[in-house]
């Protein structure tokens, strides 16, 4: 089946770090790939998506480039902030988008000032 | 639009006992999901809808859990003779089925704690 794994956090920076969060898939056929954010107290949100290879998404200064040649989906920032601080999770869903998400077990980031 | 809401927001009960959750999706959204989400986890899946057609239902969804969404709109999670086991967050999203890497809207989950 579908699965999702993703680098294991916690992750701990320093402010204007340069951020990498890994994450590879298996899926059968062309998933849409997100990665989604959950700050402290908050629910779940979406901050960027790709839904075919080649694709970046990118949101609030944070990138990901779906490679299907190596099933990955890795988060980047080049400059990370304290507020940026929080778990984040790779999913993956069909190509439409519509079929339940399979979540990473997500990644804590702590950005110390 | 006022987002997914749930309700209620934390629940504490003993074990045995039947408990039931709700969620009001976004408007005119005609899919929704509940997923499950333990402490360290990643959010899983259990079931979801579409209007009120229930499509798929996970493994974890035992014959304890059941599902409803009458008139397509808000859905209610019944977990029946809980167990300590159960106690996790309980997480609820809507997407509006449309093609395309559509997005999926959470709401802020129903922490349940069995005793």
């Amino acid at each position: 089946g579908n699965s999702v794994t993703q680098m294991e956090g916690p992750v701990t920076l320093s402010e204007e770090a340069f951020l990498t969060i890994n994450c590879t898939y298996t899926a059968t056929g062309y998933p849409s790939l997100f990665w989604y954010v959950q700050y402290p107290g908050e629910g779940l949100q979406l901050l960027l998506k790709a839904t075919k290879a080649d694709d970046k998404g990118s949101n609030k200064g944070f990138e990901a480039t779906y490679r299907k040649e190596t099933t990955s989906f890795h988060l980047e920032k080049g400059s990370v902030q304290v507020s940026d601080s929080a778990v984040y999770f790779c999913a993956l869903s069909d190509r439409s988008g519509n079929t339940p998400l399979v979540f990473g077990k997500g990644t804590r980031l702590s950005v110390i000032a | 639009d006022t987002g997914v809401s749930q309700d209620p927001r934390h629940k504490i009960t003993k074990r045995g006992q039947n408990v039931t959750f709700r969620c009001d999706p976004i408007s005119e959204h005609n899919r929704l999901y509940w997923y499950r989400q333990t402490l360290g986890q990643g959010p899983e899946f259990l079931t979801y809808f579409q209007n009120e057609a229930q499509l798929e239902k996970s493994r974890l969804l035992s014959d304890r859990f059941s599902a409803e969404r009458p008139k397509g709109s808000f859905s209610t999670l019944e977990i029946q003779r809980t167990e300590q086991g159960d106690s996790a967050m309980y997480l609820c999203a809507s997407s509006s089925g449309l093609a395309g890497g559509n997005e999926q809207f959470f709401g802020p989950g129903t922490r349940l704690t069995v005793l």
